[in-house]
């Protein structure tokens, strides 16, 4: 199995609710990362898991709250979002400081 | 601090033909890799190549190539013989090797477009 894999694929949710994005990959890699993409612009680092602990947090708000529950897996639990939240939210993993593999995202609209 | 530009924000290529994407880079880690990656409209990051700063031999991955040039700070993505399905968006990175560091610094990007 050689692919990360993300849920869902879409998300529209209200200023007021709460909901969780997925990430999953089974390569065996011990680091896994949270990006945010706005449309026609790279990627922005949120969140670096090594060995299931949070590595790096790059200052973002508290309404993010990520979570590795094992090496295979990591949550980003979203609350109390706001309309400029909204973007295309990519999970990535890498076997150490190596290439990265990108999951397809979840594009997450906030109303 | 690492800096990657590229210059050409949208790029057209004929298919069939080859198209290089310019990348340069500002670092003063003597150790680093370089990525490159593709980004379809669907949104997919997708990683086509990778080249260490100690690799004496440019890297290539079937009709992609990186055109890498250490004293120039430069790493040019060369894609040969351009097919429709190449049209996207095409990301430079770059990241210190070694340590715990596990941060890439992208560029902006090139979107290219394959025509037929």
């Amino acid at each position: 199995d050689t692919e990360v894999t993300q849920t869902p694929k879409h998300l529209v949710m209200g200023m007021t609710n709460k909901k969780s994005l997925k990430c999953e990959q089974h390569m065996g890699h011990r680091a896994m990362y949270w990006y945010k993409q706005k449309a026609k612009k790279p990627p922005e680092l949120m969140f670096v898991y090594s060995y299931e602990k949070l590595s790096i947090n790059e200052s973002v708000p508290s309404r993010f709250s990520p979570e590795c529950p094992n090496s295979s897996l990591l949550n980003l639990h979203l609350h109390a979002l706001q309309p400029e939240d909204s973007a295309l939210y990519l999970c990535a993993s890498s076997y150490d400081t190596t290439e990265q593999f990108f999951g397809p995202g979840t594009r997450l609209t906030v109303l | 601090a690492q800096k990657i530009t590229q210059t050409q924000p949208g790029m057209f290529v004929q298919e069939k033909e080859a198209v290089t994407l310019d990348c340069t880079y500002d670092t003063s880690d003597q150790s680093y890799g370089l990525f490159w990656y593709k980004q379809p409209s669907s949104g997919e990051m997708i990683f086509l190549i990778y080249q260490g700063s100690y690799d004496e031999q440019n890297a290539t991955e079937g009709r992609y190539s990186l055109n890498f040039q250490k004293a120039r700070k430069s790493a040019n993505l060369v894609i040969s013989a351009s097919q429709l399905g190449d049209s996207a968006m095409y990301f430079c990175a770059m990241r210190a090797r070694g340590g715990s560091n596990y941060k890439l610094t992208f560029g902006k990007g090139t979107l290219l477009t394959v025509n037929p």
